[in-house]
């Protein structure tokens, strides 16, 4: 079975420009997780969805970011206008809902903003 | 502030030996713990979990002990490979699909 499958693997801009990461969670599973992995905060739960349906967004860092899950096998998280300290390993996960809410993650899309 | 934590950045065990992570929580409310074990250029990957209810759990060379009272967990891998070289990540989740995760430990097995 795929796993969790995300795009680009690596990302580079300039400040200012838009950036769209994008992911595809595994069949099934109803709960999508976007994370943020930096040296400083280590890894930072963005916002997460249940069934599409965006339930915490309280680690989003300010209005520059928005993510959406239009469909089950869909989501993207979106940066405008991107800024240097943005850069960072982002990371899609999802989960089937079932204890022990294991999450199961993508290899991640490394953001360089310049 | 930090809800888990843990308080070693790097940890270096010889070949062979045991290797001990350590993680400290603070919220009482956790009930379900769980160890990532994250390689370079990858994403984490699931390793072993713990119910509240449980204070040990065993799975091949890896065992995970909580201590509730203390609100401490640990993970022993006996013996240490070279592959076992990685990024541990403590977590834990309070009855929803929500994982809390700590900053990491870097594993380093020497020959």
């Amino acid at each position: 079975d795929a796993g969790v499958i995300q795009s680009p693997r690596h990302e580079v801009t300039e400040m200012g420009q838009e950036v769209t990461l994008r992911c595809k969670p595994i069949s099934g599973h109803n709960s999508l997780f976007w994370y943020r992995q930096t040296m400083m905060r280590g890894l930072e739960l963005l916002i997460y969805f249940n069934n599409n349906v965006p339930i915490d967004d309280s680690g989003m860092p300010e209005d520059r970011f928005s993510a959406k899950m239009p469909n089950a096998s869909f989501s993207t998280l979106k940066i405008q206008p991107s800024e240097p300290r943005d850069s960072a390993v982002y990371f899609c996960a999802s989960n089937a809902g079932q204890i022990p809410y294991t999450q199961y993650f993508g290899p991640g899309t490394r953001l360089t903003v310049l | 502030d930090q809800q888990v934590k843990q308080n070693s950045p790097s940890l270096s065990v010889q070949e062979g030996r045991i290797s001990i992570l350590n993680c400290d929580y603070t919220n009482s409310m956790f009930d379900y713990f769980l160890w990532y074990k994250k390689y370079p250029a990858e994403g984490p990957t699931f390793l072993i979990s713990i119910s509240s209810i449980k204070d040990k759990n065993e799975d091949g060379r890896f065992t995970v002990f909580l201590n509730k009272s203390a609100k401490h967990l640990s993970l022993h891998i006996v013996p240490s490979q070279p592959g076992d070289s990685a990024v541990y990540f403590c977590a834990a989740s309070a009855r929803d699909d929500k994982i809390i995760f700590g900053k990491g430990t870097r594993l380093h097995i020497l020959p």
